[in-house]
């Protein structure tokens, strides 16, 4: 069972556009949720993570948006550049527990 | 931000052998471990959670025996692929966090096994 459902599988962009990237989550126990980027041949690297607390955190060019009510969260990289191509992660853990849940993924292309 | 390194980062090995792959978190204590694995274009997908000083937690589905993970130190935990064959090929992924009230876990670059 996806604990986590992310969409969209792929995204192209044009440079200068603003992809959106989205996840639902099912299990109201999480309350830590993490977007991780991956550039092919190598792991993952954490961008940004929101608690359910808040609506949005923002961090440079990275912005999650948090919607407690209907259970989904999602990432807007502003100002989208060809090095922002490649594979996105949303992920989510329990209060109690350490292991991450990750979305499938999104293959992000910004072309030039 | 934490290193973590994985070595080696690629491996080819031949059918029926044993291949080990090495996790360091290298400028912090990982109380905490997990070893991933990631087929091409797909999610990642926990193997085991280990802690340091005490035996592996393997997620359902994932043979023990075969993945033997080993957490020997603050700083190093070892995956041993047994007797490995052709559909254990893959991309291994390790990630370390320090402590137990931190929500960051740092992942390693990973290691291609690719079994002939």
């Amino acid at each position: 069972q996806q604990q986590v459902k992310q969409s969209p599988q792929s995204l192209i962009v044009q440079k200068g556009g603003i992809p959106i990237i989205n996840c639902a989550y099912e299990n109201t126990a999480f309350d830590y949720f993490p977007w991780y980027q991956q550039f092919p041949g190598k792991g993952p690297a954490l961008l940004i993570a929101i608690r359910p607390d808040v609506s949005e955190k923002k961090e440079g060019r990275f912005t999650i948006s948090f919607n407690k009510s209907a259970k989904q969260f999602s990432l807007h990289i502003m100002d989208s550049q060809p090095g922002d191509s490649a594979t996105y992660f949303c992920a989510a853990r329990k209060t109690s527990g350490s292991r991450l849940t990750f979305g499938e993924g999104t293959q992000l292309t910004v072309n030039p | 931000g934490a290193v973590v390194s994985q070595h080696p980062s690629r491996v080819i090995c031949k059918s029926g052998t044993s291949v080990k792959i090495e996790c360091r978190s290298l400028d912090f204590q990982a109380t905490t471990m997990f070893w991933y694995r990631q087929f091409p274009k797909q999610s990642l997908m926990l193997m085991a959670t280990s802690n340091e000083g005490s035996k592996a937690t393997y997620e359902q589905g994932v043979e023990k025996d075969k993945f033997l993970i080993n957490h020997a130190s603050l700083t190093l935990s070892t995956l041993t692929v047994t007797s490995a064959h052709p559909e254990d090929s893959s991309f291994y992924i390790c990630s370390a966090k320090y402590g137990p009230s931190t929500d960051t876990q740092y992942f390693g670059p990973g290691t291609r096994l690719t079994v002939l």
